[in-house]
């Protein structure tokens, strides 16, 4: 069965430094979006990316952050300057178009901003 | 403003016996999914189950059923014969049925099955 996979399963980083966390979502599907859970807390919602653009962004998603989809398979998030509160495991998910549009999630990066 | 509530942060069952998660949400919208994700201790959410409201029957997968209540806007989870592959952190989400929409989440009810 198809799963969305993401690189690396975890990632330490300096403050200040940037980290850019890849994902591969399923291949028929055309909507993609980035999650993250602090530890102990609920998921939340970042971004969402369909047609080559960003779809929705949430407060979280500032100027720190972007999305690109460099080729046909990847996407991607980059966090410029990490902050310690950028610490979290993130999740990439994605869907097909119409229907249900049920959100497939990867097995998520942790990040640990030191 | 679309929330989602579990208000049980853990719950514990019997293996073999039926446990109920509970959650409640809150939405203006009329048309909407709902879904049941599992969490393992690996991490990767997978989808237990899922529920449109426009649908009056409620879902069903194998040992998972969810008891749908749009009016009350409740939508609890039910596991039968439970299992200790079941043991697992919870998610209830919600989505606007437009397309993309992110989900809201809940805070995830976590489900301990004692042998």
């Amino acid at each position: 069965e198809p799963e969305v996979t993401q690189t690396p399963s975890h990632q330490v980083t300096q403050m200040g430094q940037e980290v850019i966390l890849r994902c591969v979502p399923i291949s028929n599907h055309l909507y993609f979006y980035w999650y993250r859970q602090i530890l102990g807390q609920k998921v939340e919602f970042l971004v969402s990316f369909y047609n080559n653009e960003i779809s929705e962004k949430s407060e979280i998603f500032d100027d720190q952050f972007s999305v690109e989809r460099p080729d046909g398979s990847n996407f991607t998030l980059k966090i410029r300057s990490t902050k310690l509160e950028d610490s979290a495991m993130y999740f990439c998910a994605s869907s097909e178009v119409g229907g249900v549009e049920t959100q497939y999630f990867g097995p998520g990066t942790r990040l640990l901003v030191l | 403003a679309q929330t989602v509530t579990q208000s049980q942060p853990e719950m514990s069952v019997q293996e073999a016996e039926t446990v109920t998660l509970s959650c409640t949400y809150d939405t203006s919208e009329s048309d909407y999914y709902l879904f049941w994700y599992k969490q393992p201790p690996s991490r990767q959410m997978i989808l237990v189950i899922r529920q449109e409201a426009y649908k009056q029957q409620n879902a069903t997968e194998n040992r998972f059923s969810v008891n749908f209540q749009k009016a009350a806007k409740s939508f609890s989870l039910k596991i039968s014969d439970s299992q200790l592959g079941d043991a697992a952190m919870y998610f209830c989400a919600y989505r606007i049925a437009d397309p993309g929409n992110q989900f809201y989440f809940g805070t995830g009810t976590s489900l301990t099955v004692i042998p």
